[in-house]
């Protein structure tokens, strides 16, 4: 079993659809992340929750609406997304949460959007 | 603002040629630098990470980074690319969130 796995890898959805992307983590890590990676761009954070709880949204519009059940799931629910939504939707954990643990992110492969 | 500059979008080479890819940072306190790889259709995958001591770190594959504080550049090396080398490459420093480059798109032709 892969370290971080995504499900599901592609989707495809209208603008009306609701949606959940959903990402596993199996290395014991307390972190977890959401990423956005559209092209040309440098990957944006969305995301941070650590032991469950988020401690970071980095003023992502309340159309993605994350939800961490347990320290190894991390959900993104989608509901009336707009077609520049369209990108790849990483997710990635690490053991700890903060920049002085010095923390090595491990990632998932992503699932490609694409917003009709 | 912390930030990363990845000065080449796109860098063809030769096989068993030599490559750099180059990283540059700004930041006014101490970073944690990082590259990570990309392969086609799959997530990130960490290089090499440098967070203290000697400034010339190793990582898998067969590269290397350097940091060099007074140009603050983390250059991303390796002396002989294989075919499979070719991938999205991103650079990254860390500060109170991991910060990305634009990414580097190493060609390796035959």
């Amino acid at each position: 079993e892969t370290g971080v796995t995504q499900t599901p890898r592609h989707l495809v959805m209208g603008m009306t659809n609701k949606k959940s992307l959903k990402c596993e983590q199996h290395l014991g890590h307390n972190a977890m992340y959401w990423y956005k990676q559209s092209a040309k761009k440098p990957l944006e954070l969305m995301f941070v929750y650590s032991l469950e709880e988020r401690v970071e949204n980095n003023s992502v519009p309340s159309r993605f609406s994350p939800e961490c059940p347990n320290s190894s799931h991390l959900f993104l629910h989608l509901h009336t997304l707009q077609p520049e939504d369209s990108a790849l939707y990483l997710c990635a954990s690490s053991q700890e949460w903060g920049q002085d643990l010095q923390e090595t992110q491990y990632f998932g492969p992503g699932t490609r959007l694409l917003v009709l | 603002a912390q930030s990363v500059t990845q000065l080449d979008s796109q860098v063809p080479v030769f096989e068993e040629a030599p490559v750099e890819l180059r990283c540059n940072y700004s930041s006014s306190v101490s970073v944690y630098l990082f590259w990570y790889v990309q392969y086609p259709n799959q997530g990130l995958q960490l290089l090499l990470k440098y967070l203290s001591g000697s400034t010339l770190v190793k990582g898998i594959n067969g590269f290397e980074a350097e940091f060099n504080k007074s140009q603050t550049s983390f250059h991303l090396r390796k002396p002989s690319v294989h075919i499979s080398d070719t991938a999205e490459y991103f650079c990254a420093v860390l500060t109170d969130k991991l910060i990305f480059g634009t990414g580097t798109r190493l060609q390796v032709f035959p």
